[in-house]
């Protein structure tokens, strides 16, 4: 059975740092996995879709990795702003979608 | 505007009373989906539907119904809700059922007392 799983639950950074997070999942034969933003009480944001067949994406100060052997995908944010605080998902597909448990980010001022 | 819509958007209700959350999307996909999000649990797929007439169980799909009778359209349907049902419910939607981004409504948030 396909595990997803986010590391850390939380984080909390000056702003400008740069930071990575990570998801890992126990199932390499995914079709995509794809990182949201969820802000409190709000709806999923999509970021970015690395496709199986994909090693990264960037889009703007994000950049996410995927290697598919590993189980692992990274989500970089480079010089984080306040504005970045929100919780990340992770989700991995295949013919169902699961969803990590999240990181939650704050970025302090 | 391209967009997945889900109403209503809040919904308290009693034991048992038979309640509809309505889910439409404006961008002619195949694929769509259900899920809820539990603190501590995480977002969890209910169902979902590869196009109409074709759906299929997500991981928690007990006490819920779907159809898909047309494209645009994926009701989710709780015959006899409980308070173990309270929670916040996603649609989403996809052009295909497997390598394209999803998208997400805007959530509803289900009290069952």
């Amino acid at each position: 059975k396909q595990e997803v799983t986010q590391i850390p639950a939380a984080l909390s950074v000056p702003e400008g740092e740069n930071l990575v997070l990570n998801c890992s999942f126990t199932d390499s034969a995914i079709y995509n996995l794809q990182w949201f933003r969820q802000d409190p009480g709000k709806g999923l944001t999509s970021l970015l879709l690395i496709q199986s067949s994909q090693r990264e994406q960037t889009s703007g100060r994000l950049n996410a990795s995927l290697d598919k052997s590993s189980g692992r995908s990274t989500l970089y944010i480079a010089a984080s702003q306040p504005g970045d605080s929100a919780t990340y998902l992770c989700a991995v597909r295949y013919f169902k979608t699961i969803f990590g448990a999240g990181t939650r980010l704050f970025v302090k001022a | 505007e391209a967009q997945v819509t889900q109403n209503p958007r809040y919904l308290i209700t009693v034991t048992g009373k038979k309640l509809t959350v309505t889910c439409s999307q404006n961008m002619n996909h195949e694929y769509m989906s259900w899920y809820r999000q539990d603190p501590g649990l995480g977002l969890r797929q209910i169902y979902y539907s590869m196009n109409v007439e074709v759906t299929d169980k997500g991981d928690v799909p007990e006490g819920y119904k779907v159809s898909r009778k047309e494209k645009r359209n994926f009701p989710l349907i709780l015959e006899s809700p409980s308070p173990n049902q309270t929670s916040l419910y996603f649609c989403a939607s996809s052009s295909s059922g497997t390598g394209v981004e999803q998208f997400f409504g805007p959530g509803t948030r289900l009290t069952v007392l």
